[in-house]
């Protein structure tokens, strides 16, 4: 079964520090999301992003915050200093064309630790 | 008032027992309805889609109540691997994210 492949899957930082979050989608799929998770929160949207454009972004999505596809499998999420209140667990997620196909596929999520 | 709400359990149920959670939702221009499944430290998996006319998938039953914004899961014949948290996922429509509950908390106990 096809897989979004999210690295590292744990990554410390301090504070101030910029980290860049790996993410693989699906192949054939056209849609990709950042989501993020804090410890014992609910899950909250960041971003999406489709024909190589960011389409919609929460607040949380502030000026910290870029998405990239540089090379066409990739997808990045960049955060340029990080907080303490950015650590949380950071889930990419893609899924195929089509406004009501809502068949996400979410990576395993990569831990990020801001000390 | 929070876009989508749950009862955060725990839910502490016997194998075999029945369990029932429940969700509403805040936005009556809500499209797509989903219960998403999540264990500790994973990633949300979708267990199910949910419809206006209930939709079942074995042990599992989901009902969407449009006119109250209620959404409902029934696990019938509760197995260990069930013990998870389950969480309500709501789509406005379109290309709009999808929108999370917190969760309800399952621990199946032997």
């Amino acid at each position: 079964e096809p897989e979004v492949t999210q690295t590292p899957s744990h990554q410390v930082t301090q504070m101030g520090q910029e980290v860049i979050l790996r993410c693989v989608p699906i192949s054939n799929h056209l849609y990709f999301y950042w989501y993020r998770q804090i410890l014992g929160q609910k899950v909250e949207f960041l971003v999406s992003f489709y024909n190589n454009e960011i389409s919609e972004k929460s607040e949380i999505f502030d000026d910290q915050f870029s998405v990239e596809r540089p090379d066409g499998s990739n997808f990045t999420l960049k955060i340029r200093s990080t907080k303490l209140e950015d650590s949380a667990m950071y889930f990419c997620a893609s899924r195929r064309d089509g406004p009501n196909n809502y068949g996400y596929t979410f990576g395993s999520g990569t831990r990020l630790t801001v000390v | 008032r929070k876009e989508v709400e749950q009862d955060p359990g725990p839910f502490n149920v016997p194998e075999g027992a029945t369990v029932a959670f429940n969700c509403t939702y805040s936005n009556s221009a809500s499209q797509s309805f989903f219960w998403y499944r999540q264990d500790c430290r994973k990633e949300p998996k979708l267990l199910m889609s949910v419809y206006s006319s209930g939709n079942e998938d074995g042990r599992f039953t989901a009902q969407l109540n449009r006119a109250s914004q209620y959404i409902s899961l029934l696990i019938r014949d509760s197995k260990l691997s069930d013990s998870a948290t389950y969480l309500c996922v709501v789509v406005g429509g379109g290309n709009t994210p999808l929108v999370f509950g917190k969760g309800t908390r399952l621990s199946v106990i032997a």
